[in-house]
């Protein structure tokens, strides 16, 4: 099984508004993603979780609060957004970050939510 | 700048004619080379994963091959469900966080 959840599958907010996106897996995956993808776009990352500590943020606004309670959950709080927010968010995850094959390092993507920010 | 590029854009087939996508690139030190496919509003999903120069993957109609400058995804006797966008993405051995993505293509297949 390598299924992603990512829940909800969309969602309207208001610009004052605070919302929170939800992962989850059930793989034992120690390393997990989000993505913004914007239409015909590529994803583009935006956090890396390893063993339910942040490695990478990626010069994201603060605005995005990502959390992960443990190693099969991953938020994403939302505040204050921008239309220009607006895409669809992705989460990710894989074995782990760096394994000894790459096949460990494959990212298995959840749905996505589609947001809209007005 | 490492990059990864893919080509064409966009790909029009009809249906049982084969075709492949390409997805080349400058990484120095290539981890390992992903294809994914992606329908419109859904998020990617994962077909292969190469990393040495010769290697070759199947699934159902698509032949994933990997050179050590780039990667071809053959697709023999495409069905209609077979249109999506394919996406290829690679890590290089110097910055091992990151999924380098390429822009993908867009293939369509006419009944």
């Amino acid at each position: 099984d390598t299924e992603v959840t990512q829940t909800p599958k969309h969602l309207v907010m208001g610009m004052t508004n605070k919302k929170s996106l939800k992962c989850e897996q059930h793989m034992g995956h120690r390393a997990m993603y989000w993505y913004k993808q914007k239409a015909k776009k590529p994803p583009e990352l935006m956090f890396v979780y390893s063993y339910e500590k942040l490695s990478i943020n990626e010069s994201v606004p603060s605005r995005f609060s990502p959390e992960c309670p443990n190693s099969s959950l991953l938020n994403l709080h939302l505040h204050a957004l921008q239309p220009e927010d607006s895409a669809l968010y992705l989460c990710a995850s894989s074995q782990i970050i760096l394994a000894e094959t790459p096949e460990g390092e494959t990212q298995y993507f959840g749905p996505g939510t589609r947001l809209l920010v007005l | 700048e490492d990059q990864v590029t893919q080509s064409p854009e966009a790909l029009r087939l009809q249906e049982g004619e084969s075709s492949s996508l390409n997805c080349s690139y400058t990484v120095s030190g290539l981890r390992g080379l992903f294809w994914y496919r992606q329908d419109p509003g859904k998020g990617p999903e994962f077909l292969f994963t190469l990393y040495s120069a010769g290697e070759e993957k199947e699934k159902e109609r698509l032949k994933a091959t990997l050179t050590k400058k780039e990667s071809f995804l053959h697709i023999t006797a495409p069905k209609p469900e077979d249109s999506a966008t394919y996406l290829c993405a690679v890590r290089w051995i110097y910055n091992t966080d990151k999924l380098i993505f390429g822009t993908g293509t867009r293939l369509q297949v006419f009944p």
